[in-house]
């Protein structure tokens, strides 16, 4: 069936570095590319989304690109924040329900 | 306007009980999915409700089951509880409309922890 691989599992970066998050998808028909941040807590939140005819999405420090040939697209975090630290799912939707990444903890070292 | 609201917020069953959690979605949002997160499992589908109708079923067993009712309020039960059910149920309502402002977003609660003994 369909899956989502998503790397690393766990990333620690520095107060200021920028951190980048993958994943790979297995469905050819996947067109919607949401990422979510969940915070201790809380239920995920989207952060920023990427439709199939679009490469690249920016929304501040954080940004989301797509290559549709090889499957795979990516979140980016530019100057991380304390605040960033969390727990980012990315997941792919085709023709039925979305299809979600194990998940990345993202930790922000002071 | 008010968010996604998921009752009990914790609650401790033991082997064998049965446990219903409710669910009460975002006004004017008429899907609700309901999901289960374990350590190390992420969020695993369980189904989604739409209009009172299951649309989608994820890979769990029969003991999982669910509703929604005409408010679009839904509730999932688990019968027969086992000690690997003890997890985070996460619910999520979208709007699940055909109109330009659907943008597909899920708006999730913050969750029922079930931990069973």
């Amino acid at each position: 069936g369909e899956n989502v691989e998503q790397h690393p599992s766990t990333l620690s970066v520095q107060e200021g570095d920028s951190a980048v998050i993958k994943c790979t998808y297995s469905d050819s028909a996947s067109n919607y590319f949401p990422w979510y941040k969940q915070e201790l807590g809380k239920g995920p939140q989207l952060i920023i989304d990427i439709r199939s005819n679009v490469g690249e999405k920016k929304d501040q420090r954080i940004a989301v690109t797509l290559n549709k040939t090889a499957k795979h697209f990516s979140l980016h975090i530019t100057e991380t924040q304390p605040e960033d630290s969390a727990v980012y799912f990315c997941a792919a939707k085709g023709n039925y329900q979305l299809i979600w990444g194990a998940g990345t903890k993202l930790i922000i070292k002071p | 306007k008010a968010g996604v609201t998921q009752t009990p917020r914790y609650l401790i069953k033991t082997r064998g009980q049965q446990v219903t959690l409710s669910c009460s979605p975002i006004s004017g949002h008429r899907s609700v999915s309901w999901y289960q997160q374990t350590p190390g499992q992420g969020l695993q589908f369980l189904f989604e409700y739409f209009s009172e109708t299951q649309r989608n079923k994820g890979n769990f067993p029969g003991r999982f089951s669910g509703r929604q009712f005409s408010n679009s309020r839904s509730e999932m039960n688990v019968s027969t509880l086992e000690l690997g059910d003890s997890a985070l149920y996460l619910c999520a309502s979208s709007l699940a409309s055909r109109g330009r402002r659907d943008t597909g977003e899920l708006f999730f609660g913050e969750g029922s922890r079930l931990t069973v003994l």
